[in-house]
């Protein structure tokens, strides 16, 4: 089976810009989660997605955006790029109940860089 | 708010040392723990999770147990290898939503 797959896996971006990543979650999983992960703050969430419908949302400005097609494959927006936006940011799926406790597998992340 | 505590890295041992990384947590309710490990270059991997209290989760050699008591999950192994060396995480899962909370992350460094 295959993972959870990110596109493109790097990216350059100057600020004011935007940018979209995408994942598709592994096959049959509903729910996709979308992570920042910075050497400063971490891992923090910035929301999830199941059936489409997004199920919960971190504390990230307006800037930051997500959508869930019917095939369960995900895309996070990013408008008017700051350089503080520059990080790896990972997507993760679920099974297909999407409960809490179901693992998420992880994709490889894709690496931000705002000059 | 629920919150990750992880003692901070990096950490540097032998190989065949023994290992504890300590993980405290502050929630409501009763969430679920997990231990997610990555390494270079790659997402994260789960290592193991424990779903409620005096639950033990292990792995590849690597173990932690629920306690409630002391809000704890640490991570132990008895003997790393040198392909130990990797980031790991301590993430909790709050309970009646599907938000993750992780640490900040320790980095684990195991020489030969």
């Amino acid at each position: 089976k295959a993972g959870v797959t990110q596109t493109p896996r790097y990216l350059i971006k100057t600020r004011g810009q935007q940018v979209t990543l995408s994942c598709s979650p592994i096959s049959g999983h509903r729910s996709v989660s979308w992570y920042q992960q910075t050497p400063g703050q971490g891992l923090q969430f910035l929301f999830e997605y199941f059936s489409e419908t997004q199920r919960n949302k971190g504390n990230f400005p307006g800037r930051f955006s997500g959508r869930q097609f019917s095939n369960s494959r995900s895309e996070m927006n990013v408008s008017t790029l700051e350089l503080g936006d520059s990080a790896l940011y990972l997507c993760a799926s679920r099974g297909a109940s999407g409960g809490v406790q179901n693992e998420q597998f992880f994709g490889p992340g894709t690496r931000l860089t705002v000059l | 708010g629920n919150s990750v505590t992880q003692m901070e890295g990096p950490v540097t041992l032998s190989e065949e040392a023994f290992l504890t990384i300590n993980c405290t947590y502050t929630a409501t309710g009763y969430p679920s723990l997990f231990w997610y490990v990555q390494y270079p270059g790659e997402g994260l991997q789960l290592l193991l999770k424990a779903t409620k209290a005096d639950d033990k989760g292990s792995n590849k050699g690597f173990e932690a147990t629920y306690r409630k008591e002391t809000t704890s999950f640490h991570l132990e192994k008895g003997s790393v290898q040198v392909s130990d060396s990797a980031v790991y995480f301590c993430a909790l899962s709050e309970e009646g939503t599907y938000k993750y909370i992780f640490g900040t992350g320790t980095r684990l460094k195991v020489l030969a």
